[in-house]
C-alpha cells in the first residue's frame, strides 16, 4: 500500500537551530502539500508544489521558512532560525492532479512532531 | 476571511447509532468542500469531496451534504462502529483565479462506544 513517508517523526531542538523536515511523496504523484497543525490554530496550509514547481507558498512565513523539491521523490521544509512558536506537527501530503489542485484526494503522511525549546 | 466552524467539538455515541456532524462556513463562494478523518498521531485521510455544484456525495456508510446558500455541510455516518472513532475535519476551498485558499475547521472528536 503506497504511503507518504515523512522524516523525522519527532524532532526536539533548541531555538535558533536549523530544522529540516523531509517528505517522500507517493510514486507517480505530481503535487505535494505542506501543512502545519497546532492546538491553537488548527490545520493550516503552508505551501504546495506541482511538478516540483512552487504554486503557492503564501501560507508560509517567508523570513524563516523555505520549501523545495530537489527531485520528484523528495520535498523538504526548512526553518532557519527556528523559534518556540514553530512547535507544531508538520504534515506532508501528495496527490495526482490532472487539472485543478484540490479537486482530487490528498494522501497524508503521519507528520513530523517538532518541538523548539 | 473564511471562517469554518464544526459543531459539536466532541461527540460520544453507542455503537450502531446514526449520527450527524456539522460544518458551517461564512463565505458561500466556495470551490469545493472536503471531509477528512484523523486518527491519533496520524495524518488525515480523505473521506468525501463535494464540488460546489453538488448537493451530496456518498461513500459506503458516509454521506456528506452541502448547502452553499446557508453555508452548511453535514457528514452523516450510518450504523456507527468503534472503528469510526476519530477526529473528523471539514475543509472549505475557495478559488481566486489561479490561487486557492484552504480553511479547515477545528474538528469534531467522535467516540463510538462498543
Amino acid at each position: 500500500d503506497a504511503r507518504v513517508t515523512q522524516t523525522p517523526r519527532h524532532k526536539v531542538t533548541e531555538m535558533g537551530q536549523e530544522v529540516t523536515m523531509r517528505c517522500q511523496p507517493i510514486l507517480g504523484h505530481n503535487t505535494v502539500f505542506w501543512y502545519r497543525q497546532t492546538m491553537m490554530q488548527g490545520l493550516e496550509l503552508l505551501a504546495y508544489f506541482r511538478n516540483r514547481a512552487p504554486l503557492d507558498d503564501s501560507g508560509m512565513p517567508k523570513d524563516r521558512f523555505s520549501a523545495e523539491m530537489p527531485d520528484a521523490t523528495l520535498a523538504t521544509l526548512k526553518i532557519q532560525p527556528s523559534e518556540p512558536r514553530d512547535s507544531a506537527v508538520y504534515f506532508c501530503a501528495s496527490g495526482l492532479v490532472m487539472w485543478t489542485v484540490f479537486n482530487q484526494p490528498q494522501h497524508f503522511g503521519d507528520g513530523t512532531r517538532l518541538s523548539i525549546l | 476571511k473564511q471562517e469554518v466552524t464544526q459543531i459539536p467539538a466532541a461527540l460520544s455515541v453507542p455503537e450502531g447509532e446514526n449520527l450527524v456532524l456539522n460544518c458551517s462556513f461564512t463565505d458561500s463562494a466556495i470551490y469545493n468542500l472536503q471531509w477528512f478523518r484523523q486518527d491519533p498521531g496520524k495524518g488525515l485521510t480523505s473521506l468525501l469531496l463535494i464540488q460546489s455544484s453538488q448537493r451530496e456525495q456518498t461513500s459506503g456508510r458516509l454521506n456528506a451534504s452541502l448547502d452553499k446558500s446557508s453555508g452548511r455541510s453535514t457528514l452523516y455516518i450510518a450504523a456507527s462502529q468503534p472503528g469510526d472513532s476519530a477526529t473528523y475535519l471539514c475543509a472549505v476551498i475557495r478559488s481566486g483565479g489561479s490561487n486557492y485558499k484552504l480553511t479547515f475547521g477545528k474538528g469534531t472528536l467522535l467516540t463510538v462506544n462498543p
